[in-house]
């Protein structure tokens, strides 16, 4: 089974800096099923990219994943208020795995 | 687009069973595999496993074989996530959701439904 680990845990950052985000697989994926959720709290997840680099409908392009194999990125260009949140990487192979998250929080 | 509307919360005891739904309207129902996801009080997010209600196959985590039952209705278009044996820890929030793009990037959920197991 794939685990998928991301880091840092917690990223405290001021509105308008740059986020940086690690999703990294215990072994090589493909980049076809690999997502990234934003959720906040009391609300379900909500779809921001999927196929590794592709935004859903309605996600501003602040937003931007990359990555291939064990590595995946998703970064934040500049980070808006609304932004403050916690965000998971998904992987699906045979079954779906999530990572653990990563909290953006203010700083 | 579609929405996925989910029954209300439950209080169980420990040792007994639930079930919740998921109702799907605004897409052909049998065209999208439903998930259902778990999140635990101040934790991730835990795929439980998905249906296909087009046939009724279904693919659970290892973690929760023989524990969980996916069903659907298509008549109804309706999942169901039924938990047995159920133990304080499964106190959660559970949600049903859907892909968009593909089977798997769940691009719909469901509310959400606070299950919580306690004595």
């Amino acid at each position: 089974e794939i685990v998928l680990t991301q880091s840092p845990g917690t990223l405290s950052l001021s509105p308008g800096e740059r986020a940086t985000l690690s999703c990294r697989a215990s072994q090589s994926v493909s980049s076809t099923y690999l997502a990234w959720y934003q959720q906040k709290p009391g609300q379900a997840p909500r779809l921001l990219i999927y196929g590794a680099s592709v935004r859903a409908t309605g996600i501003p392009d602040r937003f931007s994943g990359s990555g291939s194999g064990t590595d995946f990125t998703l970064t934040i260009r500049r980070l808006e208020p609304e932004d403050f949140a916690v965000y998971y990487c998904q992987h699906f192979v045979t079954s779906v795995t999530f990572g653990g998250g990563t909290k953006v929080e203010i700083k | 687009q579609g929405q996925l509307v989910q029954s209300g919360a439950e209080v169980k005891k420990p040792g007994a069973s639930v079930k919740v739904s998921c109702r799907a309207s605004g897409y052909t129902f049998t065209n999208y595999y439903i998930h259902w996801v778990r999140q635990a009080p101040g934790q991730g997010l835990e795929w439980l496993g998905m249906i296909n209600p087009s046939g009724g196959s279904t693919t659970y985590a290892q973690k929760y074989q023989g524990r969980v039952t996916l069903t659907s209705d298509a008549s109804t278009s309706t999942s169901y996530m039924e938990l047995s044996s159920l133990r304080s820890e499964y106190t959660a929030v559970y949600y049903c959701a859907r892909g968009t793009y593909s089977h798997y990037d769940l691009g719909h959920w469901g509310q959400g439904t606070l299950v919580t197991v306690s004595s």
